[in-house]
């Protein structure tokens, strides 16, 4: 089956720069999408088709693909910005994935 | 507003039956899929399974396939994610989610808490 990997955390000073990637398995790729979770609330959707930021997201929040890897981007990182982020893509079967997680802790 | 309303929280005893419900307004609720996620107690999401309420064709996720069954009613915008036999290890948080503009899934519901103990 199609798996997505991340870092389980990323330690980052406000201001600065957080980048979290998701490494997949298997080609070919297809789009990316990333979702943020903060504690007890429902995922919100950041980033889609791997750069693209739904309206309402803020633009230091950013996306980027190479190969089999995506990375999602925070600069200017804010303490808002503290919580679990979820890479999703689908394989050529229509089967969707989320990645493995990563938790943002904002120092 | 695009919206997605689930049902209220579940205490359930293994064994027993279980339909939980995922409403959505403000959109066509028949031409865009909607999908389950099911997020354990202090762990990642997972992906069930998907339907289109236009015609209802399901694809499920080959870790959920025969454990679940997803449908929808399009006359009442209800998305429908159902266990006939529960376990304990159904306890999690359950969300749905469209797949609304973006690929992706753009609105999610506010998630529905299932509890199986005995």
């Amino acid at each position: 089956s199609y798996e997505l990997t991340q870092p389980p955390s990323v330690s980052v000073s406000p201001g600065q720069t957080a980048r979290i990637t998701c490494s997949a398995d298997a080609l070919p790729k297809q789009y990316a999408y990333w979702y943020q979770q903060k504690p007890g609330q429902a995922p919100v959707l950041v980033i889609y088709k791997d750069s693209e930021r739904p309206s309402g997201i803020p633009e230091r929040f950013s996306g980027s693909s190479s190969g089999t890897t995506v990375t999602l981007t925070i600069s200017g990182v804010q303490a808002e910005d503290e919580a679990d982020y979820y890479c999703q893509s689908a394989d050529s079967s229509g089967t969707y994935v989320f990645g493995t997680g990563t938790k943002v802790t904002v120092l | 507003e695009v919206q997605l309303v689930q049902s209220g929280a579940e205490v359930k005893k293994p064994g027993e039956s279980l339909k939980i419900s995922c409403k959505g307004s403000g959109y066509s609720f028949t031409s865009y899929w909607i999908g389950w996620v099911r997020q354990m107690p202090g762990k990642g999401l997972e992906w069930m399974g998907i339907i289109y309420p236009g015609d209802s064709d399901t694809r499920y996720s080959p870790s959920f396939q025969g454990q679940v069954t997803i449908s929808a009613d399009k006359s009442i915008s209800t998305a429908y994610l159902q266990w006939s036999s529960l376990k304990a290890s159904d306890t999690a948080m359950y969300y749905c989610a469209s797949l609304y503009s973006s690929g992706g899934f753009d609105y999610w519901g506010q998630g529905t808490l299932v509890t199986v103990s005995s």
